[in-house]
């Protein structure tokens, strides 16, 4: 069964564009979340998606938004991007929403955003 | 709201020695407790996870860990340490109402000859 796949996996923009990542989960997940890796912040957590309802949303600024779409596939927006918003970005996909023991996250390999 | 410390940013183990990674955990209801490894230019790849069935968990690798909720412990020790494990490795915590991880700071394995 293929993993759990990000595109684009390098990505360089200037400061004040605007940028969106994909992700497709793992063939039968419903559930989609998203985290930020920087070197100073670690891991955090943007949102999670179930169902095409976002179930769950991090402590961050308006500019970063999301979507799942009916085939659970989803995509993060960040609009006006920051010298700031460098960083990995990786998906997450699950088959549940995360309240059975048996609900396990798998990873992507992640999208590194450069904003110079 | 719950909260996952890593104590020490970098351990370095001879090859063949005991790996000890430590977290400890805050939660205000029971957790579920995750380790994960990242190796470079990669992303996370699950080792093992809690869910309160049982209190020693084994991984994948040879990995294992033991949640002590006396402690708010849930440490990853492997017997032997191989090259092969030299990577980053993150501790992480969920409540089980819904996919969100809380992260630990990570700590930095690396193995000598």
């Amino acid at each position: 069964k293929a993993g759990v796949t990000q595109t684009p996996r390098y990505l360089i923009k200037t400061r004040g564009q605007q940028v969106t990542l994909s992700c497709s989960p793992i063939s039968g997940h419903r559930s989609v979340s998203w985290y930020q890796q920087t070197p100073g912040q670690g891991l955090q957590f943007l949102f999670e998606y179930f169902s095409e309802t976002q179930r769950n949303k991090g402590n961050f600024p308006g500019r970063f938004s999301g979507r799942q779409f009916s085939n659970s596939r989803s995509e993060m927006n960040v609009s006006t991007l920051e010298l700031g918003d460098s960083a990995l970005y990786l998906c997450a996909s699950s088959w549940g929403a995360g309240t059975s023991p048996t609900d396990t996250q798998y990873f992507g390999p992640g999208t590194r955003l450069t904003v110079l | 709201a719950q909260s996952v410390t890593q104590l020490g940013s970098h351990v370095s183990v001879s090859e063949g020695a005991l790996v000890l990674l430590r977290c400890n955990y805050s939660s205000s209801v029971p957790p579920y407790l995750f380790w994960y490894v990242q190796y470079p230019n990669q992303g996370l790849q699950l080792l093992l996870k809690y869910t309160s069935a049982a209190t020693l968990v084994k991984g994948i690798n040879g990995f294992e860990a033991e949640f002590k909720k006396s402690e708010t412990s849930f440490h990853l020790t492997k017997p032997s340490a191989h090259m092969s494990d030299a990577a980053e490795y993150f501790c992480a915590v969920s409540t089980g109402g819904g996919n969100k991880l809380t992260f630990g700071t990570g700590t930095q394995l690396k193995v000598e000859l």
